[in-house]
């Protein structure tokens, strides 16, 4: 059975530093894409970052660049997202979303999310 | 940046209606990469579709989709109570990836 665990989240003050972990399991983590996605409290979903199998590419949404990176760690069969500069408006659930293959792929699996709140 | 417009905002329906929902994007989706979701309270998004009109494992055949270029469609034929949820559309063809705003779709 495919999961997705995630974990790290919590509260941080403005321009504080997260990491987010997300833990693998039932499936050849390293032959596929991994993503994050992230829902704001009453808004939509929102992609914020894509790593393909091999760490070999890496997209970034526009409002993230530059201040999250995103990693994975194929023996451990784990995906990191390291946030920092972090801002308000990045109060959300975090998914990790596994892609359907190992490039661009719809998103065929979903964690449970981690809450990560931004305030002072 | 592809910009994905869902309508209607909110779709009431009854059991057993039929559902259209549709996802108009700003410039042409890559290679037809263009999924639905749905999401209901307290769930982890579903996929239902992707490659426009190929549906996910396990998903019943009440669900299709269709569409190119910029305009597509999610239909579902009959509804069944557990359908009523929220949908959204992602395109997966180009970075940004995007998800539009969604369609709540609920019980008239």
């Amino acid at each position: 059975e495919v999961q997705l665990v995630e974990s790290g989240g919590g509260s941080v003050q403005p321009g504080g530093s997260q990491r987010l972990s997300c833990a693998a399991s039932g499936f050849t983590f390293s032959s596929y894409s991994m993503n994050w996605v992230r829902q704001a409290p009453g808004r939509g979903l929102e992609w914020v970052s894509y790593v393909s199998s091999g760490s070999n590419t890496i997209y970034y949404g526009d409002s993230v660049k530059g201040r999250f990176t995103i990693s994975r760690d194929n023996a451990g069969n784990s995906l990191y997202l390291q946030m920092t500069r972090l801002r308000d408006e990045d109060t959300a659930v975090y998914y990790c979303a596994r892609g359907g293959g190992p490039g661009r792929s719809a998103f065929d699996y979903w964690g449970q999310g981690t809450l990560v709140t931004v305030s002072s | 940046e592809i910009v994905l417009t869902q309508s209607p905002g909110t779709l009431s329906l009854s059991p057993g209606d039929r559902a259209t929902l549709s996802c108009r994007a700003s410039q042409s989706v890559s290679n037809n990469y263009l999924a639905w979701y749905q999401r209901k309270p307290d769930q982890a998004p579903r996929l239902l579709i992707y490659g426009v009109s190929w549906r996910a494992t396990g998903v019943p055949d009440r669900f299709s989709g269709s569409g190119s270029g910029t305009d597509y469609t999610l239909t579902i034929s009959r509804l069944e109570p557990e359908d009523f949820a929220v949908y959204y559309c992602q395109q997966y063809g180009s970075s940004p990836y995007t998800f539009g705003l969604g369609t709540k779709l609920e019980i008239k």
